[in-house]
């Protein structure tokens, strides 16, 4: 049972370049979500999706997307990237949303954004 | 107003002591608590879940303060171990979305 992992761990990338973060979980769980944390800001939602063909935009979507054609897999795109986004991005996933459920995390990827 | 803010520390303490931390939510309609700890460079995981009556799990204690929209994380007899960032977690509302505070650290020194 590996939980939620993210790939890669680290990445840098020029501005403009395009890339996919990976996140897959093996618990069955219908809740996932995407969360970028930057230094004095907490963590902040990206996207999230509550089930397989479902997702929704968090607090800060711009200049990402996502899609979920399974339950187990739940990846990021950039579309162009920009030096704003360099930041550690999180993956989660929870049985049944994070209002009362446990969220669990992934290792995170960090990400720089020359 | 942030919707939900911390202290940002750090509290520095020694071995033994007793340290609490609070977290204010500015939407009195919040309806779920979470404390979650988060190990330097590692993933945030959750540490306990804060009812309304308040709730104890060993050496840590959460308190909820609806009227003056507070929790609390209150931790005894602290540990090395216990050195890590604290993070407040609270449902303002919305679909099954939640909003995290910035963090408070806590350093427990030898």
């Amino acid at each position: 049972n590996a939980g939620v992992t993210q790939t890669p761990k680290f990445q840098v990338l020029k501005t403009g370049q395009s890339m996919t973060l990976q996140c897959a979980q093996d618990m069955n769980h219908e809740y996932m979500s995407w969360y970028r944390q930057d230094p004095g800001m907490g963590l902040r939602l990206i996207h999230y999706s509550v089930g397989a063909g479902i997702t929704d935009q968090g607090e800060v979507p711009n200049g990402y997307n996502v899609s979920r054609s399974t339950t187990e897999d739940f990846p990021l795109r950039l579309l162009s990237a920009a030096p704003s986004q360099t930041s550690v991005y999180f993956c989660a996933s929870s049985p049944g949303g994070p209002v009362k459920n446990e969220q669990f995390f992934g290792p995170g990827t960090r990400l720089t954004v020359l | 107003r942030k919707e939900v803010e911390q202290d940002p520390g750090p509290f520095n303490v020694p071995e033994g002591a007793t340290v609490a931390f609070n977290c204010t939510y500015s939407n009195s309609a919040s309806q779920s608590f979470f404390w979650y700890r988060q190990d330097c460079r590692k993933e945030p995981k959750l540490l306990m879940s804060v009812y309304s009556s308040g709730n104890e799990d060993g050496r840590f204690t959460a308190q909820l303060n609806r009227a003056s929209q507070y929790i609390s994380l209150l931790i005894r007899d602290s540990k090395l171990s216990d050195s890590a960032t604290y993070l407040c977690v609270v449902k303002p509302g919305g679909y099954q979305k939640v909003t995290f505070g910035t963090g408070t650290k806590l350093q427990v020194i030898p």
